[in-house]
């Protein structure tokens, strides 16, 4: 069973501070990641993908990728109120039909405090 | 990116009875999923929709209970019968706009309780 593993939290941080949300999983074949962040009651919005090793910046969001580990992680710097969500890992299973799949972990709550 | 379009928003339903959901894209794409979220859990792949042929089912799932069309490039249906309580779920449809190491990007989901 190909799995993906976060946190469930709560993770709570003071508005300001870094967020650092992490995601580990278990297929060594995986090669596309992704972070998806869900405010309730809305779908799921794809924030950041990382497919090679090291770190990839937008904006706010840093995604740390390292496969020896297999760990995935997300930075989160000054944090706001607007941030509160719940973010999930997603890791994209290669079958033999290539079809893309993505299995999701069970996401972490991130709570910012004002 | 492409608009992802899903109908119903939300319904509830009485046991026993199916519900057909559809979703809609603006443009046409190769792969299209549909997802569970159950209340508090994360998602779970509920098949894998390609044109021209049988969904894909992952464990757990059977044809039986969720059938899945697919008569277009654009368009998907996903059918929830006999449904009980334990159904009760977000249903989402997801699509795939490139290559298959893509990220997938989410309709607005339907919202379904059973009473």
């Amino acid at each position: 069973q190909k799995e993906v593993e976060q946190n469930s939290g709560p993770l709570s941080v003071p508005e300001g501070a870094i967020a650092s949300l992490n995601c580990t999983y278990s297929d060594r074949g995986s090669q596309s990641f992704f972070w998806y962040r869900q405010y309730s009651g809305k779908s799921p919005e794809l924030i950041m993908s990382i497919y090679s090793n090291g770190d990839k910046e937008d904006g706010r969001f840093t995604a740390q990728l390292n496969k020896a580990s297999q760990y995935v992680s997300l930075l989160i710097r000054d944090s706001q109120p607007s941030d509160s969500a719940t973010y999930l890992c997603a890791v994209n299973i290669y079958g033999s039909s290539n079809t893309g799949k993505l299995i999701f972990g069970q996401g972490t709550t991130l709570q910012v405090k004002p | 990116s492409a608009v992802i379009s899903q109908k119903p928003s939300r319904d509830i339903c009485q046991r026993g009875t199916s519900l057909t959901i559809q979703c809609q894209v603006d443009s046409q794409v190769t792969m299209m999923f549909w997802y569970r979220q159950q209340p508090g859990q994360s998602l779970t792949l509920i098949a894998t929709a390609n044109q021209g042929s049988e969904a894909t089912y992952e464990s757990g799932f059977v044809i039986d209970k969720f059938p899945i069309s697919r008569p277009n490039l654009t368009f998907s249906t996903l059918t929830v019968s006999n449904m009980s309580p334990e159904d009760s779920s977000i249903y989402l449809c997801s699509i795939n706009t490139g290559a298959s190491n893509q990220p997938q990007h989410f309709g607005d989901g339907t919202r379904l309780s059973i009473l």
